[in-house]
């Protein structure tokens, strides 16, 4: 059983598309993490969400607690974007995790 | 911003030695940090939680004895994988909730361990 769903699993993207990354989830949260990670493996931290919705540059991200989903907007995406992003939300204690299978973004010129 | 550097980015070793991993958080006090495991296009799995100044609670299906974790301080976290074999060739990942504010994770940047 899966905690948490992400979808797509795979995505490429002409540049300056606008994307959707999806991310439902089954348990009760905290907070929920959009994580963006590298090839090489570097992984950053781009959003935390508890409600409503965030916006960082290009990046959007949304929640909706009630309807357990979230969800991931890049706006005129660039092959800069390529990278696998993963949905993570945060069980109700605090430090619990939970983590989406990932979305593996291509975004080609 | 918040930096955790984690060292070594790359180790190789013989199958039966322990390698230790570090975890430091350098510009904030982390009082709670993640270690965490990725199999080549897998995502993460978290492995266990450092509480600093207490045992770490570890994740269904992780071997206590196996993966040692230590946080004796606010800005130091170490996994220890002991006795290491092939099968425990992976990417170890570390990350630190900054204080109480629980705002954020930081991430430190991996350490890939291979066993020979």
């Amino acid at each position: 059983k899966n905690e948490v769903e992400q979808s797509p699993q795979n995505l490429t993207a002409q540049e300056g598309e606008f994307i959707t990354i999806n991310c439902s989830y089954s348990v009760g949260i905290s907070a929920l993490h959009w994580l963006q990670q590298h090839p090489g493996g570097g992984i950053v931290s781009l959003f935390m969400l508890s409600s409503g919705k965030k916006k960082h540059g290009r990046l959007i991200a949304t929640i909706n607690i009630q309807e357990k989903h979230s969800s991931l907007h890049i706006t005129a995406s660039h092959p800069r974007d390529s990278a696998v992003y993963i949905c993570a939300p945060q069980g109700g204690t605090g430090n619990q995790f939970y983590f989406g299978t990932g979305t593996s973004l291509t975004v080609i010129p | 911003g918040a930096v955790v550097s984690q060292h070594p980015s790359r180790v190789i070793c013989k199958s039966g030695t322990s390698v230790k991993i570090e975890c430091r958080s350098l510009d904030f006090q982390a009082t709670t940090m993640f270690w965490y495991r990725q199999f080549p296009k897998q995502s993460l799995m978290l492995m266990a939680t450092s509480n600093e100044g207490s045992k770490a609670t570890y994740e269904q299906g992780v071997e206590k004895d196996k993966f040692l974790i230590n946080h004796a301080s606010l800005t130091l976290s170490t996994l220890t994988v002991t006795s290491a074999h092939p099968e425990d060739s992976s990417f170890y990942i570390c990350s630190a909730l900054k204080g109480d504010t629980n705002e954020k994770l930081f991430f430190g940047s991996g350490t890939q361990l291979s066993v020979l």
